[in-house]
């Protein structure tokens, strides 16, 4: 397994500001990944994390919106930029540990709430 | 397209009782199925999966999960249920060759005493 940091855990944010959250990993892993939690709702993948190139985004999801940092097999950090209602939301992170492993282990999750 | 249904959206049994959580999957080629636990205000939490070989796999905490393939479904279960086990469960499928998780809506389980 892995344990997984995110910061902030939680936030209360304006209508057009941006916040960035952090995912910190005790050990280096191949796969990183951002996922957002709508009230009630699934998990949604928002985009694969690479390291040392750009992210890998899912349909629905752009760069300019939420961009993404990994710069070491590590961290990464994912934007929320631009802010609406909208993105109100639980963001987590989530790493599949190292070569043959299968699960994803996911971080706290960050509370965001834009007012 | 890969995807998880979860039919029940919540499931109440008493404590001491058998507790069943159903999910149905549909996925190109042998799935590999993942069972994770949601507590309030906290992340998922890894249960058990599915990747190849005996049917019914262990996890943590209890539980265990039955693989059938005739009826691409993956239900979890626990024989004896505890009020600590109610939570949000979230059954995930992927293809073999993919990492991506598609996940179901998630069933609130409720364990009264």
């Amino acid at each position: 397994s892995a344990v997984i940091s995110q910061k902030p855990s939680r936030d209360i944010c304006q209508r057009g500001t941006s916040l960035t959250i952090q995912c910190q990993v005790d050990s280096q892993v191949t796969m990183m990944f951002w996922y957002r939690q709508q009230p009630g709702q699934s998990l949604t993948l928002i985009a694969t994390a690479n390291q040392g190139s750009e992210a890998t985004y899912e349909s629905g999801f752009v760069i300019d919106k939420f961009p993404i940092s990994r710069p070491n097999l590590t961290f990464s950090t994912l934007t929320v930029s631009n802010m609406s209602p909208e993105d109100s939301s639980i963001y987590l992170c989530s790493v599949i540990p190292g070569q043959g492993a299968n699960e994803q282990f996911f971080g706290p999750g960050t509370r965001l709430t834009v007012l | 397209a890969q995807s998880v249904a979860q039919p029940e959206d919540q499931v109440n049994v008493a404590e001491g009782n058998p507790l069943t959580v159903k999910c149905t999957y549909s996925v190109s080629g042998n799935p590999y199925l993942f069972w994770y636990v949601q507590y309030p205000n906290r992340g998922l939490q890894f249960l058990l999966k599915y990747i190849t070989g005996d049917n019914l796999v262990k996890g943590s905490y209890g539980f265990e999960a039955e693989f059938n393939k005739s009826q691409t479904s993956f239900h979890l279960k626990k024989p004896s249920a505890l009020v600590s086990d109610s939570a949000l469960y979230f059954c995930a499928v992927r293809a073999p060759n993919d990492y991506k998780l598609s996940f179901g809506a998630g069933t609130t389980v409720t364990v009264r005493a």
